[in-house]
């Protein structure tokens, strides 16, 4: 079957590191997608690997390994509005999205 | 990154009555829409696929008669939650994309209670 692993919940304090690892078991890949979603909010887009390596956006940075069937989604210089939950999304080889459950980062002055 | 809209972004329904949910790609051609379920605390869960032009794909589970999607140009998408029941208070978010391996971009969701 087709599986998602993503912690449920982390916390972390602002001005810090966190990391959020996400483990994927699908048939198929075309991709690892990192989602944010604000309690009460629509998800919004952060990231997109396909091919190994670290992918660096700002702040937030994205990893895939491929042989391992692993991404992390790397956040520095947390901010309190960093708060939310992050989703792991994998896309299969019908390219249809499967979705982990989502980690809720809580982020303490 | 591109635009999808959401209308409405709440309704409150009495029981019975039908919902429409409006989804538009505002910048985009969205071959493939999504439509997308989410009740308080939980996670993502896809209600159906929709690829203009042809009949959307339900998961196991959702009533097609009772969720009517349809997707009648590249850049609209409806779903109707006919005779609206207090249980089908949720979350709708629907997420559209124009090709296969693109990204899936989510409206702002519609939140939906029904009396």
């Amino acid at each position: 079957g087709q599986n998602i692993d993503q912690p449920t919940e982390m916390t972390a304090t602002e001005g810090a590191i966190v990391q959020i690892n996400c483990t994927y078991q699908t048939s198929g890949f075309n991709g690892l997608f990192w989602y944010q979603q604000h309690a009460g909010e629509a998800p919004t887009f952060l990231s997109y690997n396909v091919l190994d390596g670290l992918e660096e956006k700002g702040r937030f940075s994205s990893f895939l390994s491929r042989s391992k069937g692993y991404s992390y989604l790397l956040l520095k210089e947390l901010q309190m509005k960093d708060s939310a939950s992050y989703l792991c999304a994998a896309l299969d080889s019908n390219y249809q999205l499967i979705w982990g459950a989502g980690t809720k980062l809580i982020i303490k002055p | 990154g591109a635009v999808v809209s959401q209308h409405p972004s709440w309704v409150i329904c009495k029981s019975g009555t039908s919902v429409k949910i409006e989804c538009r790609s505002l910048d985009f051609q969205a071959t493939t829409m999504f439509w997308y379920r989410q009740f308080p605390k939980q996670s993502l869960m896809l209600m159906a696929t929709s690829n203009e032009g042809s009949k959307a794909t339900y998961e196991q589970g959702v009533e097609k008669d009772k969720f009517l999607i349809n997707h009648a140009s590249l850049t609209l998408s409806t779903l109707t939650v006919t005779s609206a029941h207090p249980e089908d208070s949720s979350f709708y978010i629907c997420s559209a994309r124009q090709r296969e391996a693109d990204t899936q971009y989510f409206g702002p969701g519609t939140r939906l209670t029904v009396l």
